[in-house]
């Protein structure tokens, strides 16, 4: 089936740092493509999405840009802050018994150092 | 105002025991999710309902029963509990059953298993 794989964490970083979470993926298809974010105790949220190749997601600051060529979906942010400290999943969207389920690499958590 | 919702937000109880865990969407969507959550943050999908019918069920042990009585509730029955039932329990919901639709998540159930 498919996969993602996601850079392993925790990753820890100083307010407005550049940050980059890796995530690459494996599909027989063309799925599309999410990040969630999930804050401490809280579920999981839509920070992103892209729906096909070369299409870019972006929100609150953050960017990623659906690349076919190397099956990768990165995500990026300028200048982070501490209220972006977080766990952070790649998703795609996989075929399954006629309908759709999310498959999702295993987190990053992030944190932002004042 | 939530979208989908989810009770109880905690669940403590002891193993043997057979509980129950809500879910609710208020968004108007035709498909509906269970996802289990592991203590290293991994997340599956174990279930999804299209329009009150089973469409995915991912090999989860028939001690977990789902049941969608209408189209805006998913519950989830689990008999018999074992300590490895343990984990936080998302709901979520989606429009489209096989396009690249977003799916949006319950604040989750953290059941524990003494």
């Amino acid at each position: 089936g498919d996969s993602v794989t996601q850079m392993e964490g925790p990753v820890t970083l100083s307010e407005e740092a550049f940050l980059t979470i890796n995530c690459t993926y494996t599909a027989t298809g063309y799925p599309s493509l999410f990040w969630y974010v999930q804050y401490p105790g809280e579920g999981l949220q839509l920070l992103l999405k892209a729906t096909k190749a070369d299409d870019k997601g972006s929100n609150k600051g953050f960017e990623a840009t659906y690349r076919k060529e190397t099956t990768s979906f990165h995500l990026e942010k300028g200048s982070v802050q501490v209220s972006d400290s977080a766990v952070y999943f790649c998703a795609l969207s996989e075929k399954s018994q006629g309908a759709q389920k999310l498959v999702f690499g295993q987190g990053t958590r992030l944190t932002i150092n004042p | 105002d939530t979208a989908v919702s989810q009770t109880p937000k905690y669940l403590v109880t002891q193993m043997g025991n057979d509980k129950s865990i809500k879910c609710e969407q208020n968004l108007g969507h035709d498909t509906m999710y269970w996802y289990k959550q592991d203590s290293k943050k991994f997340l599956k999908i174990m279930f999804s309902y299209n329009n009150k019918e089973l469409i995915i069920n991912e090999t989860v042990p028939n001690r977990f029963s789902p049941k969608s009585p209408d189209k805006a509730h998913l519950n989830l029955h689990i008999n018999s509990l074992e300590l490895g039932d343990s984990a936080v329990y998302f709901c979520a919901s989606s429009q489209d059953i096989a396009g690249g639709g977003t799916q949006y998540f319950g604040p989750g159930t953290r059941l524990l298993v003494l």
